[in-house]
């Protein structure tokens, strides 16, 4: 079956506009994680969604950053009023309940660059 | 809150010789560890994972881990290397509040000369 994918893959944009990522999970799971990856790092947690709902919004570092998964599928990250410290790597990953024991799937991430 | 350490930034070994990447987290309860390589234009693929029982585990292309409490480790080994495993590796800690979001070290690269 067909992984987790995001869109875009790249994204330029100017400081101080909008944009929007669309992560696509894998069919069936619950649980879908944003995560940033900055140049030379790990990947930082964003947010956990359980269904429709945002569980857990505590890796969001200001309030220019929004997300939501209306239908408990596809989920959109939304970024206020870019800033060039926004530029990264920004990953989805899916997991069946979000449980201890699953795994979590990647998408290929977006790569967002902030002129 | 949960952390993890990855003291290696950068590792170079050769074609054939043995590998370990070290990983030190820092957790109040029993820890759920994972190990992830993430290749150039590649998502993160799952290595292995460790949650409880046996404390040496067996991953994906030939990987293991040993996860030993008395050192807070969980180090990825890989008895002979070959050059398609040269990429980023990560280890990660499952967080029980967040959904077991994973939260990740810096990350290892590891380079395969011939």
């Amino acid at each position: 079956g067909a992984g987790v994918s995001q869109t875009p893959s790249n994204k330029v944009t100017e400081k101080g506009k909008y944009v929007e990522l669309r992560c696509d999970p894998i069919s069936g799971h619950t649980a879908l994680y944003w995560y940033r990856q900055s140049l030379g790092q790990g990947p930082e947690f964003l947010i956990y969604f359980q269904g429709t709902g945002a569980a857990d919004d505590s890796g969001l570092p200001n309030d220019r950053f929004f997300a939501v998964r209306p239908e408990g599928s596809v989920s959109t990250l939304k970024i206020q009023r870019t800033e060039r410290g926004d530029s990264a790597v920004y990953l989805c990953a899916s997991s069946l309940m979000g449980g201890p024991q699953e795994t979590q799937y990647f998408g290929p991430g977006t790569r967002l660059l902030v002129l | 809150a949960q952390s993890v350490t990855q003291p290696d930034i950068h590792i170079t070994v050769s074609e054939g010789a043995s590998l370990e990447l070290r990983c030190n987290y820092s957790y109040g309860a029993t820890p759920y560890l994972f190990w992830y390589v993430q290749s150039p234009g590649q998502g993160l693929q799952l290595l292995l994972k460790y949650f409880s029982g046996d404390t040496l585990v067996q991953g994906i292309k030939g990987f293991e881990a040993e996860f030993k409490r008395s050192q807070s480790s969980f180090n990825l080994r890989k008895p002979s290397v070959h050059w398609s495993d040269a990429a980023e590796y990560f280890c990660a800690v499952g967080s029980p509040n967040s959904g077991y979001a994973l939260n990740f070290g810096k990350g290892t690269s590891l380079l395969v000369t011939p």
